[in-house]
């Protein structure tokens, strides 16, 4: 029983390829995010929606497309990959600002790996 | 802006025996939370705990404790009686409370990696 499922958790692509990251929550939040993290493990905040609406969106390449179909999913869509965009990738989510939620709960991370 | 420090780059302990892990923090909030996250070499990231700094009382999971001392913005993890299973990066994270905003961020630590010896 995943809170928090993203696929794929592996994935090795060219230079140059579309790839699509998928999110699922369920925990019945309505707050996701997109978190990337580089080989130095630092962590960084890519993308929040709450309820389907964009509401952190960070200073990246708009190569990537955050995509909620509904407020329990968020995928990730990212164009023309480049060897930079290697990372492992977290999905995440919380309750929204109404509920209290204050804790966030990731994914298990989807390797991403450049050639 | 908040920020979050983790002075320890790389701990190590015996098997059994306790360890301690510093946080400090930086903020003018009054309303915030605190967490410390392990992440083990498969990379998933899992909260251990969570602290609420409006509550005085110290949160406990298990072997695993902190030491919140909000004046002096610290928020240490102990661990007690430490196993193989605790080898992990370990990041300290700071939230605003919901006062803030729907868009607050979680801001995290540059990690400290614990060694656990058998």
């Amino acid at each position: 029983d995943t809170a928090v499922s993203q696929t794929p958790k592996y994935l090795v692509t060219q230079m140059g390829n579309d790839k699509s990251i998928k999110c699922e929550q369920n925990l019945g939040h309505d707050t996701m995010y997109w978190y990337k993290q580089d080989s130095k493990k630092f962590l960084k905040i890519m993308f929040s929606y709450n309820n389907k609406e964009l509401i952190i969106n960070e200073t990246v390449p708009n190569r990537f497309s955050p995509k909620s179909p509904d407020k329990a999913h968020l995928n990730l869509h990212i164009n023309s990959l480049e060897l930079g965009d290697s990372a492992v990738y977290f999905c995440a989510s919380s309750q929204g600002m109404r509920q209290g939620g204050n804790t966030i709960y990731f994914g298990e991370g989807s390797w991403l790996t450049v050639v | 802006a908040q920020t979050v420090t983790q002075s320890q780059p790389e701990m190590s302990v015996q098997e059994a025996e306790t360890v301690t892990l510093s946080c400090t923090y930086d903020t003018s909030e009054s309303d915030y939370y605190l967490f410390w996250y392990k992440q083990p070499p498969s990379r998933q990231m899992i909260l251990v705990i969570r602290q609420e700094a409006y509550k005085q009382q110290n949160a406990t999971e298990n072997r695993f404790s902190v030491n919140f001392q909000k004046a002096a913005k610290s928020f240490s993890l102990k661990i007690s009686d430490s196993q193989l299973g605790d080898a992990a990066m370990y990041f300290c994270a700071y939230r605003s409370g919901p006062g803030a905003g729907n868009n607050r961020k979680l801001i995290w630590g540059l990690g400290t990696s614990l060694a656990v010896n058998p």
